[in-house]
């Protein structure tokens, strides 16, 4: 089983559109989580981390369920500039970062 | 806003030789990261350090690999004798503290990519 595996899409979705991501992890000890949004060639650059209770940042919103190693991003009124690859990435131990291979998403006009 | 730089941006060497990639991490941070990703596969952890010394490593960090804090700003990682199938991005890292759970946030360079032909 992969360590944290995502849909690859890619999701193509209009403008305005609302879109959920989800992701589910192997490692039930993980005690961290986060969602990376990388661009063509460029670095991961950090959307948001997820916590237990949920949480929001303006229109997006993330939410982990422990007890089915399940996590999940919600992006409300998609833009243009949403287009990229999301990571679901999970920590394992105290440093180590393990990511998904990403699902992509396409907003279009 | 502070982050973290890497140079080179591109290097381009020949199997069997040596690279050393370079990075200045966020000044206050302590947790310094090296991670790869192979052209169209996912990222792959390779290295955490911390005081001055490897506190966790991959099995893909293998004795052709060494990392190097030479001085209080730059990270390196060193390739010793470079494989075709080293070709990847290279991304540093480096995160506050590994506790509390907010500071197990990473913040990532740009990335060297590497092509050893």
């Amino acid at each position: 089983r992969k360590e944290v595996e995502q849909d690859p899409g890619p999701f193509n979705v209009p403008e305005g559109a609302t879109v959920a991501f989800n992701c589910t992890y192997s490692n039930s000890a993980s005690q961290s989580f986060f969602w990376y949004r990388q661009d063509c060639r460029k670095e991961p650059k950090l959307l948001m981390s997820v916590y237990s209770s949920g949480n929001e940042d303006g229109r997006f919103t993330a939410q982990l369920n422990r007890a089915s190693q399940y996590i999940s991003l919600l992006i409300r009124d998609s833009k243009l500039s949403d287009s990229a690859t999301y990571l679901c990435v999970v920590n394992e131990g105290f440093q180590k970062l393990v990511f998904g291979t990403g699902t992509r998403l396409l907003v279009s006009p | 806003e502070p982050e973290v730089t890497q140079t080179p941006s591109h290097q381009v060497t020949q199997m069997g030789q040596e690279v050393i990639l370079r990075c200045v991490p966020i000044s206050n941070h302590l947790y310094f990261y090296w991670y790869r990703q192979i052209l169209g596969q996912k990222v792959e952890f390779l290295v955490s350090f911390y005081n001055n010394e490897i506190s966790e490593k991959s099995e893909i960090f293998d004795d052709q690999f060494s990392v190097e804090r030479p001085d209080g700003s730059n990270f390196t990682l060193k390739i010793r004798s470079t494989k075709l199938e080293d070709s990847a991005m290279y991304f540093c890292a480096s995160s506050e503290t590994s506790r509390p759970a907010a500071s197990y946030e990473q913040y990532f360079g740009p990335g060297t990519r590497l092509t050893v032909t």
